[in-house]
C-alpha cells in the first residue's frame, strides 16, 4: 500500500527554524499536507500544497515539495514554545489519504 | 459559529456490540470525514461524505460504515466490535471549492474533540 515515513521526533530552540521532513511514496497524490496535533487542542490542518506546486509559504510556514523525490518538507521560521506538537504530513488524492506517523517537535525555551 | 462537535465524547463498549458515533459539523459545511487514530496504526482516514454521498473511502472492513444527513450532519457506525477497534475517532467538516468537487480532499477543514471508543 502507500506509506508516508516521516521521522518520530525533533527538538529546536526557541527562535530557531524547525525543519521537518516526509517522504512519500504515491506519485498520484494530487495534494499533499500538513497536520497540527496538541494534546487538549485537537488537531488541525496547518496547510497543503498542490502536487503541480514547488513552494508555498504561509507566514511563519514554508512547504517544499520534490516531486521527483517525493520529498516534502514543513519549515517553521522564529520557532515558539508553542509550536510544540505532533506534525503528520499526509498524501491524498481521488480516493485516497494516507498520513505519516507524525513527528513530535520539542521546542526548548 | 459554532465549530464541530462530536458525541459522545467517550465510549466504553464490549466485543461484539455496535455502536454510532455522530458528528455535527459547522453551519454551511457540506463535507464530512472520520478518521481513526491508534497508539499502533496511528492516523487513519475512514470516509468522507459530500451532500450525503460517500465519495472518498479508506482501507477498512465492512463493518465501519456512515451515513451523511440532509442537514450535512453524519454518523458513523462499527458492528461486530472488536478489541482493536479502540481508537480516538476524530471528524472533520469542510467547506468545499469548486475543484473539489470530484472528490479532493478539502483545503480547509475544522475537527471535532474526538470520541474515544473504548472496546473491552
Amino acid at each position: 500500500g502507500e506509506d508516508v515515513e516521516q521521522s518520530l521526533f525533533l527538538s529546536v530552540r526557541e527562535g530557531d527554524s524547525s525543519v521537518i521532513n516526509c517522504t512519500y511514496t504515491d506519485s498520484s497524490s494530487t495534494y499533499l499536507y500538513w497536520y497540527k496535533q496538541e494534546p487538549g487542542a485537537g488537531l488541525q490542518l496547518l496547510t497543503y500544497i498542490f502536487s503541480n506546486m514547488d513552494m508555498k509559504q504561509d507566514q511563519r510556514l514554508t512547504v517544499l515539495l520534490n516531486k521527483k523525490d517525493k520529498h516534502l518538507s514543513l519549515r517553521i521560521a522564529d520557532t515558539q514554545t508553542g509550536d510544540s506538537a505532533i506534525y503528520f504530513c499526509a498524501s491524498g488524492g481521488y480516493q485516497k489519504v494516507t498520513f505519516g506517523t507524525g513527528t513530535k517537535l520539542q521546542v526548548i525555551p | 459559529k459554532a465549530g464541530v462537535t462530536q458525541t459522545p465524547r467517550y465510549l466504553i463498549k464490549t466485543r461484539g456490540q455496535q455502536v454510532t458515533l455522530s458528528c455535527s459539523p459547522i453551519s454551511g459545511h457540506r463535507s464530512v470525514s472520520w478518521y481513526q487514530q491508534t497508539p499502533g496504526q496511528g492516523l487513519q482516514f475512514l470516509f468522507e461524505y459530500f451532500s450525503e454521498t460517500q465519495r472518498n473511502k479508506g482501507n477498512f472492513p465492512g463493518r465501519f460504515s456512515g451515513r451523511q444527513f440532509s442537514n450535512s450532519r453524519s454518523e458513523m457506525n462499527v458492528s461486530t466490535l472488536e478489541l482493536g477497534d479502540s481508537a480516538l475517532y476524530l471528524c472533520a467538516s469542510s467547506s468545499m471549492t469548486g475543484t473539489d468537487r470530484l472528490g479532493g480532499f478539502p483545503d480547509t477543514q475544522y475537527f471535532g474533540p474526538g470520541t474515544r471508543l473504548t472496546v473491552l
